[in-house]
């Protein structure tokens, strides 16, 4: 059964104090991993398709790296703007389409 | 690119009532969309997969005659909770992939539904 993990739960930073939030993942035949950024009462935002171990994505202070079991999305100088749910789900070669979602981490960043 | 929208945005019924939510894709045309329901602090659990010109899949546990789903055209579907009661209150969220867009398996949400029954 594909499944999705994500640590930790939540996440206080101080405004530039860089860190990484984890997906560790099971699912048979990756299609794709996916980050999405969700608001509090808003729909996820897309940010990052994975789809191979190595592969490293970037947009302004967000990287997103993949290998084999787990995906990282690192954040580096974080300002108070990127507080937010971070989510993470996969997409396997069983699923036809369907995500499967990790519980999210949520960030707080503090000025 | 890839804009998913819903309508609307927040909505508040009477038990027993039926509330109609509609997806659509405002860029792209979508043969699938998903429809998802989130509850506080939890994350996004799906609900069933609509296709354009067949019936929709739905997953283990919920009851289709409950979540009727219309997927009426290339950009919109539909999600009608049908006698909607007070459990059914929840944050409901469609998603569609561009296929378009180079990356045929990421999907793009929209901004979600507020039901709240009364």
């Amino acid at each position: 059964e594909d499944q999705v993990t994500q640590s930790p739960e939540a996440l206080r930073l101080q405004e530039g104090e860089s860190s990484s939030l984890n997906c560790s993942y099971t699912v048979s035949g990756l299609r794709g991993l996916f980050w999405y950024r969700q608001d509090p009462g808003k729909g996820p935002e897309f940010l990052f398709t994975l789809y191979s171990a190595g592969e490293e994505k970037e947009k302004e202070r967000l990287k997103a790296t993949l290998t084999k079991k787990e995906s990282f999305l690192h954040i580096t100088a974080p300002k108070p703007e990127d507080s937010a749910t971070y989510l993470c789900a996969v997409h396997g070669s069983s699923n036809t389409g369907k995500l499967i979602f990790g519980q999210g981490t949520t960030l707080q960043v503090k000025p | 690119g890839a804009v998913v929208s819903q309508h609307p945005s927040w909505v508040i019924c009477k038990s027993g009532t039926s509330v109609k939510i509609e997806c659509r894709s405002l860029d792209f045309q979508a043969t699938t969309m998903f429809w998802y329901r989130q509850f506080p602090k939890q994350s996004l659990m799906l609900m069933a997969t609509s296709n354009e010109g067949s019936k929709a899949t739905y997953e283990q546990g919920v009851e289709k005659d409950k979540f009727l789903i219309n997927h009426a055209s290339l950009t919109l579907s539909t999600l009608t909770v049908t006698s909607a009661h007070p459990e059914d209150s929840s944050f409901y969220i469609c998603s569609a992939p561009d296929l378009t867009s180079g990356s045929e398996d990421t999907q793009y949400f929209g901004p979600g539904t507020r039901l709240t029954v009364l």
